[in-house]
């Protein structure tokens, strides 16, 4: 069975300081990893994918397969980053008949 | 562009009895998902629809069924409701294809069974 593991459900950090979401997995083939984000009062969407390799909002996130991680990270946190934040998998890529699994969350925060 | 929309926003049902939720996808998409997302915790995968047909199932009992219509709007409904039914569902599309498996949201409607 798949699953998304993030062991925080709550992280606070200045701003400046570097940010580090963690992200584990558990799935016996090749996944498709997704960071999603929610910002107050607004729906959720994507942040980023690990297939497109992209860094969104200074966001970035490596698949470490040996270490089944996701780890979504930022150098420089900004006041705007503070959201609640969704690993998620899908074990179909590019099908998707299987629905994305999300882990529980980690709500960012940023203190000024 | 018009993204995914939901309604209604908010439900309050009692114990037993049956609910309809609607969904319609954004512009240009044929897939639609749903999930299901209580309090605290990260969406769950209820099922998926793809030309009026559900072709992926998450961990639910019958009594969460749905339909899809030609235009791909959604509806789920949900029989024999119970208090743990009690949450934000979601509803997501998507297009079909290779390199599509990103999901627009919508904003939810949130059920209260009491």
């Amino acid at each position: 069975a798949q699953r998304v593991t993030q062991p925080e459900k709550l992280l606070s950090v200045f701003k400046g300081a570097p940010v580090e979401l963690k992200c584990n997995y558990s799935y016996s083939g090749s996944p498709e990893l997704f960071w999603y984000v929610q910002y107050s009062r607004q729906r959720l969407q994507l942040l980023l994918r690990h297939i497109s390799r992209e860094s969104i909002k200074g966001f970035t996130a490596d698949l470490n397969k040996g270490e089944t991680s996701f780890h979504l990270k930022k150098p420089f946190a900004q006041e705007e980053d503070s959201a609640m934040y969704y690993c998620a998998l899908s074990g179909h890529s590019g099908g998707g008949a299987d629905g994305l699994t999300f882990g529980k969350g980690t709500h960012l925060i940023i203190q000024p | 562009e018009t993204g995914v929309t939901q309604s209604p926003t908010h439900l309050i049902k009692t114990r037993g009895q049956q609910v309809t939720l609607r969904c319609s996808s954004q512009s240009g998409h044929n897939t639609v998902s749903w999930y299901q997302q209580a309090l605290g915790q990260g969406p769950q995968f209820i099922f998926q629809y793809y030309r009026e047909e559900e072709n992926g199932r998450g961990n639910f009992p019958p009594r969460f069924s749905g339909l899809q219509f030609p235009n791909y709007s959604s509806e789920l409904n949900v029989n024999a409701l119970e208090l743990d039914d009690s949450a934000l569902y979601l509803c997501a599309s998507r297009s079909s294809g290779p390199g599509t498996n990103e999901q627009f949201f919508g904003p939810g409607t949130r059920l209260t069974v009491l």
